[in-house]
């Protein structure tokens, strides 16, 4: 398809695993980002990637939480030691350009329910 | 401590009746303001965006308004069809060292009935 494809939809997982979502942007979009929803919460921003530029990790929670970007495409968001209040659902947006405005395009997002 | 801001949680409305979905923010670095549709299971559909220098943008049945000085904006629908039922999201995004993350609020879930 065209659109931001994550994988996998749904997560089960024991807390203390690590787990690795996975985000396959639009083609030819050079911004990437990664986002979470809480339970009633908004959106929070946790990384962003653009080029190959060092990422803004600006809003990672904590050291657990990583991301990578190969070869300008794919990112992979690692969640280790997982907690309980990983519990969201993970989204990943990506856009033509980075800039103020620029409409971001979502996945459907990985649920991750830590037990 | 929330910048972007929508107080109502839910918003009921008829079909063919005009909604009304409100977001206030407090941070007057943001100069770029959007609204997405969130379908269950889904991810947020990007719907209409406006710049600070403007103060109305409209697309079709969308029509966003801004006003700076109240440091608020809201989102009108009309006519509302059931199909617009979704919760909606307001985003705001600022130039600086973020640029281009959206900082964005709770939501409002869009209930229309038939």
């Amino acid at each position: 398809g065209a659109g931001v494809s994550q994988s996998p939809s749904n997560k089960v997982t024991e807390k203390g695993k690590d787990v690795e979502l996975r985000c396959d942007p639009i083609s030819g979009h050079t911004a990437l980002y990664w986002y979470r929803q809480s339970l009633g919460q908004g959106l929070e921003f946790l990384i962003y990637f653009q080029g190959n530029s060092a990422p803004d990790k600006s809003g990672l929670p904590s050291d657990r939480f990583s991301a990578e970007r190969t070869g300008g495409s794919v990112s992979t968001l690692t969640i280790q030691r997982t907690q309980q209040e990983d519990s969201a659902v993970y989204l990943c947006a990506s856009s033509s350009f980075r800039g103020p405005g620029q409409p971001q395009h979502f996945g459907d997002g990985t649920r991750l329910s830590i037990l | 401590d929330q910048q972007v801001k929508q107080n109502s949680p839910s918003l009921s409305v008829q079909e063919g009746r005009i909604s009304i979905l409100n977001c206030d923010y407090t941070n007057s670095m943001f100069d770029y303001f959007l609204w997405y549709k969130k379908y269950p299971a889904e991810g947020p559909t990007f719907l209409i965006s406006i710049s600070s220098i403007k103060d109305k943008n409209e697309d079709g049945r969308f029509t966003v308004f801004l006003n700076k000085s109240a440091k608020h904006l809201s989102l009108h629908i009309v006519p509302s069809q059931p199909g617009d039922s979704a919760v909606y999201f307001c985003a705001a995004s600022a130039v600086g060292g973020s640029q281009g993350n959206l900082i964005f609020g709770k939501g409002t879930k869009l209930s229309v009935k038939p």
